[in-house]
């Protein structure tokens, strides 16, 4: 069973745009991941937020989690045809490490 | 690179037959975790080996078995193969026992069953 659910499923952008895309989960958690997947390809851990922080950045990346809501969004800054892949939020660790459905972001030129 | 090696990247079988996926961890790491991912499924947990014992079980069928080598890599078996279990399969791999922090993901194993 999925914990998250991400939305959009898919969106699709120009370069240089911003791509949002956000993460509900179900119970309560100690910190939120979120994955990168090219595809077929493994998944790429992107960045961690805990539960006691609001927001987080990384590089073009920007990370917010709202725990009333029981959400979090991921932001990418100036994406690049690169950034094309899936992305997964995830709660729990460890063998509690529980993926939401992903969002295939496409980044056309 | 995560460093999380899997072998084989493709392997094409028929229903009814057995395959071994295997698995080597980054070097450290005493952890492995072996995951399915499926477009109706999604990614979903099978089983957890730490330090060569059986830590914890998710969605892993009864067919399927894994286990952890003393040099730290471990080997998913897939037996009675079915169709439906056509899917990458990924091993990750952490330090620790529980890892509060990222899982490192090999490339995956795909496995189509015809």
């Amino acid at each position: 069973s999925q914990q998250g659910e991400e939305d959009p499923q898919a969106l699709s952008i120009q370069e240089g745009e911003n791509a949002t895309m956000n993460c509900s989960y179900k119970t309560s958690i100690n910190n939120l991941q979120w994955y990168r997947q090219n595809s077929g390809r493994g998944l790429v851990h992107l960045i961690l937020i805990r539960s006691n922080e609001r927001e987080k950045h990384s590089g073009r990346l920007r990370v917010t989690l709202d725990t009333s809501k029981k959400s979090s969004s991921l932001l990418i800054t100036a994406s690049r045809a690169a950034d094309t892949a899936s992305y997964f939020c995830a709660t729990g660790g460890g063998n509690k490490l529980t993926f939401g459905t992903g969002t295939q972001l496409k980044v056309e030129l | 690179d995560s460093g999380v090696t899997q072998t084989p990247k493709h392997l094409i079988t028929a229903t009814g037959q057995r395959v071994t996926l295997r698995c080597s961890p980054r070097s450290g790491d005493l952890s492995v975790y072996w995951y399915q991912q499926s477009l109706d499924q999604g990614l979903q947990f099978l089983i957890q080996y730490y330090n060569g014992e059986e830590r914890a079980k998710g969605n892993i069928l009864e067919r399927f078995s894994a286990q952890q080598f003393p040099d730290l890599h471990s080997e998913l078996n897939l037996s009675s193969l079915e169709l439906g279990d056509s899917a990458l399969y990924f091993c990750a791999s952490s330090v620790a026992y529980f890892s509060t922090g990222e899982l490192f993901f090999g490339e995956g194993s795909r496995l189509t069953v015809l």
